[in-house]
């Protein structure tokens, strides 16, 4: 069984189009975790969620808007795409919010936008 | 604010030649300190970390890393490459205090690792 998993792992759209990103985890975990890796594999927070409470929120756009629906799911809605937003998202999740936790990543979302 | 380097985005090792990877830290205190390893089109996946107590950690696949407070450093080694070694490496870090109600954790550049035959 896979531990986290996303849903799709390409996505292919045109900008100014609305996508969102699945994520679900099979841990138990409390917390969950969205990552933006850009073109040089720089690796950046984005959100994280706590038993469905955010918890960190870092300066991202407004078209990108989270949901977490219970503790083993964690979405992520993107509205107007634009070309910058074109990167590979990881969902991960970890037994607490505390940051010694290994935190457990999924496969990853590579989006293009054209 | 806590901040990570990793000198080198590319090392080439041959195989079965010791694996350094380098990795420089700045935080008010000691942070608890990860290396992750991303293998081509997959999510990232742990290999060690430090969070108290030993200073050299020992990893998965013969990895280990040895926190330096003295050089704010936390170089990860391997004595012998492997094949199966090529792969991103990332230095993370994180602060032990909470920060707004919560802590975060802030990671490398990454390292791109060839192993030649």
């Amino acid at each position: 069984d896979t531990a986290v998993s996303q849903t799709p792992k390409y996505l292919v759209t045109q900008m100014g189009n609305d996508k969102s990103i699945k994520c679900e985890q099979n841990l138990g975990h409390d917390t969950m975790y969205w990552y933006k890796q850009d073109s040089k594999k720089f690796l950046k927070i984005m959100f994280s969620y706590n038993n469905k409470e955010l918890i960190i929120n870092e300066t991202v756009p407004n078209r990108f808007s989270p949901k977490s629906p219970d503790k083993a799911h964690l979405n992520l809605h993107i509205n107007s795409l634009e070309l910058g937003d074109s990167a590979v998202y990881f969902c991960a999740s970890s037994p607490t919010r505390d940051s010694y936790n290994e935190q457990f990543f999924g496969p990853g979302t590579r989006l293009t936008v054209l | 604010a806590q901040s990570v380097t990793q000198l080198g985005s590319h090392v080439s090792v041959s195989e079965g030649a010791l694996v350094l990877l380098r990795c420089n830290y700045s935080s008010s205190v000691p942070p608890y300190l990860f290396w992750y390893v991303q293998y081509p089109n997959q999510g990232l996946q742990l290999l060690l970390k430090y969070t108290t107590g030993a200073t050299l950690v020992k990893g998965i696949n013969g990895f280990e890393a040895e926190f330096k407070k003295s050089e704010t450093s936390f170089h990860l080694t391997k004595p012998s490459a492997h094949m199966s070694d090529a792969a991103e490496y990332f230095c993370a870090v994180s602060d032990r205090s909470y920060s707004g109600g919560y802590q975060k954790v802030t990671f490398g550049t990454g390292t791109k690792l060839q192993v030649i035959p």
